[in-house]
């Protein structure tokens, strides 16, 4: 299975909302990374949290990392629609020299 | 800079046929990277590249499937021959950094369609 994991699939929510995705692993890691891929698009980088670091903000973006847990959250406050994407998560383990994908969480805003 | 060019960004092509996909990545980065993404098995990694030289080809479904980098501003995916199994988003990417260090920067994907 994959290594990492996020939840949920699929959220909904209306414009000006906060939305929370949550993503879950297996290993030890080095980082975890957020990306979002818009409709028909490549991925594209949002935010980068080491091992060694409990939350990190990006503008409108905050990352927690859990790794007793194993887990880590993104949360995008004050929701637009243009943030109707798919999001990733990709941890580095401390074995591997690559990252691997999550299934992602399709997100849709309504305006 | 331009991003990581890939092309074609659509490919038609019948079962049998060979198909090449082409990437060009960021200049100045060392790590190239190819994957597929489809519905039923989301992003998969087929094989990475650091300075040219593959380093983990692990993810390559079959010996179908081939890839090379001939210099540091070039790489190739080859599928002879094709199977509509293949029908997927191809994806190249690029890093600075050791895979999973810092950003991979990801081209607008060839879309393939095996027919």
């Amino acid at each position: 299975s994959q290594q990492g994991e996020e939840d949920p699939q699929a959220l909904s929510i209306q414009e000006g909302e906060n939305a929370t995705m949550n993503c879950s692993y297996k290993t030890s890691i080095n980082n975890l990374q957020w990306y979002r891929q818009n409709s028909g698009r490549g991925l594209v980088h949002l935010i980068l949290i080491r091992s060694n670091e409990r939350e990190k903000h990006s503008g409108r973006l905050r990352v927690t990392l859990d790794t007793s847990k194993k887990s880590s959250s993104l949360l995008i406050t004050a929701s637009r629609a243009a943030d109707t994407a798919s999001y990733f998560c990709a941890t580095r383990d401390t074995n591997a020299g690559k990252s691997t994908f999550g299934d992602g969480t399709t997100l849709t805003v309504k305006p | 800079d331009a991003g990581v060019i890939q092309s074609p960004r659509h490919e038609v092509t019948e079962m049998g046929q060979e198909v090449t996909l082409r990437c060009k990545p960021i200049s100045g980065h060392d790590y190239l990277f190819w994957y597929r993404q489809t519905m039923m098995r989301g992003l998969e990694l087929l094989i990475y590249f650091n300075n040219n030289v593959p380093i983990d080809d692990s993810g390559m479904p079959e010996d179908r499937f081939s890839a090379k980098m001939p210099n540091a501003s070039f790489s190739t995916l080859k599928i002879q021959p094709s199977e509509p199994r293949d029908s997927a988003v191809y994806f190249c990417a690029s890093s600075l950094l050791g895979a999973g260090e810092n950003e991979q920067f990801f081209g607008p994907g060839t879309r393939l369609t095996v027919l």
